[in-house]
């Protein structure tokens, strides 16, 4: 099946610095999302991205599709405390009624004030 | 603005027992998925509904079966019940195959 690999696992940071994570598959995925998931909750979709090559913000989130199909980075600047949880990639192909989405296994983000 | 309402959000059963989960999703969307999210785990895809017929099947047990109901609601039922089906349950929408969104989830715990 399809496999999604993130990076980096997680990552330990200070207050106002930047982040950047990112996921690459074997296959091609019609559709990029990041979610961000705080414990016991749901995921929280952040940023969808749909075309190749696409460049997305959404304050201070950027993500973009790369132009394969096959990867996507999203960036957070200056991070704040509230920043703090897991964030997933998740890619979606699209065929037939197939739009599950496959997971990356997560980066753990921690930000120290 | 509305979002996924699951139920219950904690659920605690023995061995053996059967479990029901519920989603109620977003009005209008008509598309909606399950996800098994084991502990430091990814969600992984169960099964999904698109307008009241399975669309798709992913690592569902037999044990287990859902339907979306005529008011677009799903249903997750769980029978034989087993240690390692503690795990959260999430339910998606979405509208047609656009972005999904997740409800809060269903924490399902077996003694």
């Amino acid at each position: 099946g399809q496999q999604l690999n993130q990076s980096p696992q997680s990552m330990f940071i200070q207050e106002g610095e930047d982040v950047s994570m990112n996921c690459t598959s074997s296959s091609i995925f019609n559709t990029w999302l990041w979610y961000k998931q705080d414990p016991g909750e749901g995921p929280v979709l952040l940023i969808a991205l749909y075309k190749a090559g696409e460049l997305t913000s959404n304050g201070r989130l950027t993500a973009q599709f790369g132009i394969t199909r096959k990867d996507s980075f999203l960036n957070i600047s200056a991070s704040i405390p509230s920043d703090v949880g897991i964030y997933f990639c998740a890619g979606q192909p699209r065929g037939g009624s197939n739009y599950k989405l496959t997971f990356g296994k997560g980066t753990l983000l921690t930000v120290n004030p | 603005a509305a979002g996924v309402i699951q139920s219950p959000r904690h659920l605690i059963k023995e061995k053996r027992e059967t479990a029901t989960l519920k989603c109620y999703p977003i009005p209008r969307h008509d598309t909606v998925y399950w996800y098994q999210q084991g502990p430091g785990q990814d969600p992984q895809f169960l099964i999904s509904f698109y307008e009241k017929m399975q669309s798709d099947k992913g690592s569902i047990p037999d044990r287990f079966s859902a339907q979306q109901f005529s008011d677009y609601h799903s249903e997750l039922n769980m029978s034989s019940l087993e240690l390692g089906d503690s795990a959260l349950y999430f339910c998606a929408n979405s509208r047609g195959d656009n972005e999904q969104f997740f409800g809060p989830g269903t924490r399902l715990t077996v003694l």
